[in-house]
Order: structure tokens, then sequence, then C-alpha cells
């Protein structure tokens, strides 16, 4: 099956700092998402974002899918940004298979 | 706005015990998933479900049933609850049109002791 790997596992930042979270996927899909996962565990929609750029507030991603691989940007970073961010494929059919996942701590 | 429920956020079973959790999606999908979460697994496909009464098998789906009656409510049915059986169990949905973008519930914490 696909495989996908986030980079980095662990990011602490100061507020106010930027930083890129990196997703690589190691076959072609239909589907990538990008999630927050907050303190309450909810996953919080990102983006949906196959291919291309698209941009939220302070959030950006970029997908390259010719060479299997997503970014997503935070600028500006604030504490309520902490959490986990979620890099997630879609395999065939309807299925999504998930990164393990960026841990990220921003200090006030 | 899509609107993904789940009957309880935290719940708390004996080992034995029937245990039902009950997801409900707001938005007409066709498409309904159950994933558990457990630390260093990560997230992790139980079942799905791409039309009523019809569902599929995902990555890990011993131990549990599930039931699709209605087009809008997608159940997980653990029949005998074991303590490997404690998670965080999340449920989603999507749309076909809408490119399989899957919207997810607030998720259960499942405790069996």
């Amino acid at each position: 099956g696909i495989q996908v790997e986030q980079s980095p596992p662990d990011l602490i930042l100061q507020e106010g700092a930027n930083s890129t979270l990196r997703c690589n996927f190691s076959d072609s899909v239909n589907n990538l998402q990008w999630f927050h996962q907050n303190p309450w565990g909810q996953l919080i929609n990102l983006f949906y974002i196959p291919s291309g750029t698209k941009q939220n507030g302070r959030l950006s991603a970029t997908t390259v899918a010719t060479e299997r691989y997503s970014l997503l940007y935070i600028s500006s970073s604030q504490t309520t940004d902490s959490g986990v961010y979620f890099c997630a494929v879609g395999e065939y059919g309807n299925k999504l298979v998930f990164g393990a996942g960026t841990i990220l701590r921003v200090k006030s | 706005d899509v609107k993904v429920t789940q009957s309880s956020r935290y719940l708390v079973k004996r080992t034995g015990e029937k245990v039902f959790l009950e997801c409900v999606q707001d938005m007409d999908h066709e498409n309904m998933f159950w994933y558990r979460q457990d630390p260093g697994l990560g997230l992790r496909l139980i079942y799905f479900s791409y039309d009523v009464k019809m569902k599929e098998k995902g990555d890990i789906p011993e131990g549990y049933s599930v039931s699709r009656e209605k087009k809008e409510r997608f159940s997980l049915i653990l029949e005998s609850a074991s303590t490997n059986q404690t998670s965080m169990y999340l449920c989603a949905s999507s749309h076909i049109a809408g490119g399989n973008e899957q919207y997810f519930g607030p998720g259960t914490r499942l405790t069996v002791t």
C-alpha cells in the first residue's frame, strides 16, 4: 500500500515564527488532505489539495503531485497553532492513509 | 458547514460488554468511515461504507462490526469489548462529488476496563 512520511516529527517554535511541514508519499494519489488535531482530539480540515497551491489566512499548502510531496506553511505562528498536523492521502477507492503526524508546540 | 457528530465524547465500559458507537452526518454524504487512533500507531481504518447497507473492511476490522441502515448514520459495534480496544474512535464522512474530502467528528475516547 501507499506510504506517507511526514517531517519533522516534532517542532518547537517561538510565537511569531514561520514553519514548513512536509509530507512525502510513495504513489500517485487522487486526494491529499492536511488536518490539525486540536487538544480535544478533533481533526480539523485545513486543506484539500491533491495538486496546486491554496492559501487560508496564515496557512498555505502546496502539492507537487508529479514529485509526490506536499508542504504546509504556517506563518506568524500563534500558541493556538499548537497540536498535531496530519497529512493524509487517498488510496484506491475512498480510503485515506495517514502519516504519523508532526507535533507542533508554539511557545509564547 | 459539514457536521459530523458522535454519540459520546467519553465512554467507559467493562470487558465483555457490547458497545455501540454512533455517528451521524448531516450533509447527505455517501461515504462514512470509522478509524481508531492509538499512540505510536496513528490513525487506522476499521470499516467504511459507501452506501446504505454496504460495508467494506478496512485495515483492522477484527473484533468490530458496523451497521448502516440509514444514509446519515453509521454505527460501530464492539460485540464483546476487550481492553485492547481502549482507544480514540473517529468517524468521518465524504461526498463522492467532492473528491472524497473527508470530514471528521469530534471523536469518542473509549476505555474498556
